[in-house]
């Protein structure tokens, strides 16, 4: 079946020490998404790529980034953890040539930072 | 630009009662609307979406939701709740370009036996 992937499930990370989190995707979409999401609250966008194309939200902090080597791959890259970040991560995909820019998620990165 | 409020953060409901979870729009152009449902530490899956067509938009698991434009809402209905209804749902909007999808702050569903 096609899907969104996210890599790991459960992250635990130390204050300040870099993190990478995956997404990949076999729907072949050209939007890849991610979303942070803390608890008890709606996924708040962070930044997605249009096909190469990069697109950061005005208040998404300096302190993540973001890459997209290729079509199936998406990463997000939090450089200095803090407290504050630890949250539920959302990767999604949408294809802006099928119906309806519907989003399809993967199952989160849950984050703890100590 | 889109906006999306729902009523009531948290509704329960009986086994076998009526669920109504309502969600209300903003939008300067015409919109899609969507609902999601999510259960505990996985993603969203999509529950159904109006694009325009008919205005009763049947979805999985028994849900369905009218788009009233007068009303400027998208209510999700389900004659009857199942345990496994118990989840977490957003109402989300975005103008029919797809630009500006925009989730609502989400309905906490606990369904009583």
């Amino acid at each position: 079946d096609a899907m969104v992937i996210q890599n790991p499930r459960y992250q635990v990370t130390q204050f300040g020490k870099p993190v990478t989190l995956s997404c990949s995707q076999t729907l072949n979409h050209n939007v890849m998404y991610w979303y942070q999401q803390k608890s008890s609250q709606a996924p708040k966008l962070l930044f997605h790529y249009y096909d190469k194309d990069f697109n950061n939200e005005a208040d998404t902090p300096d302190n993540f980034q973001s890459r997209r080597p290729n079509t199936s791959f998406c990463f997000l890259d939090i450089r200095s953890p803090g407290l504050g970040d630890a949250a539920m991560y959302l990767c999604a995909t949408s294809s802006d040539g099928g119906a309806f820019h519907e989003q399809f998620f993967g199952p989160g990165t849950r984050l703890t930072v100590l | 630009a889109q906006s999306v409020t729902q009523l009531g953060s948290h509704v329960s409901v009986s086994e076998g009662a009526l669920v109504l979870l309502r969600c209300n729009y903003s939008s300067s152009v015409p919109p899609y609307l969507f609902w999601y449902v999510q259960y505990p530490n996985q993603g969203l899956q999509l529950l159904l979406k109006y694009t325009s067509a008919a205005t009763l938009v049947k979805g999985i698991n028994g849900f369905e939701a009218e788009f009233k434009k007068s009303e400027t809402s998208f209510h999700l209905t389900k004659p009857s709740a199942h345990m496994s209804d118990a989840a977490e749902y957003f109402c989300a909007v975005s103008a029919s370009d797809g630009q500006n999808f925009v989730f609502g702050p989400g309905t906490r569903l606990s369904v009583l036996p």
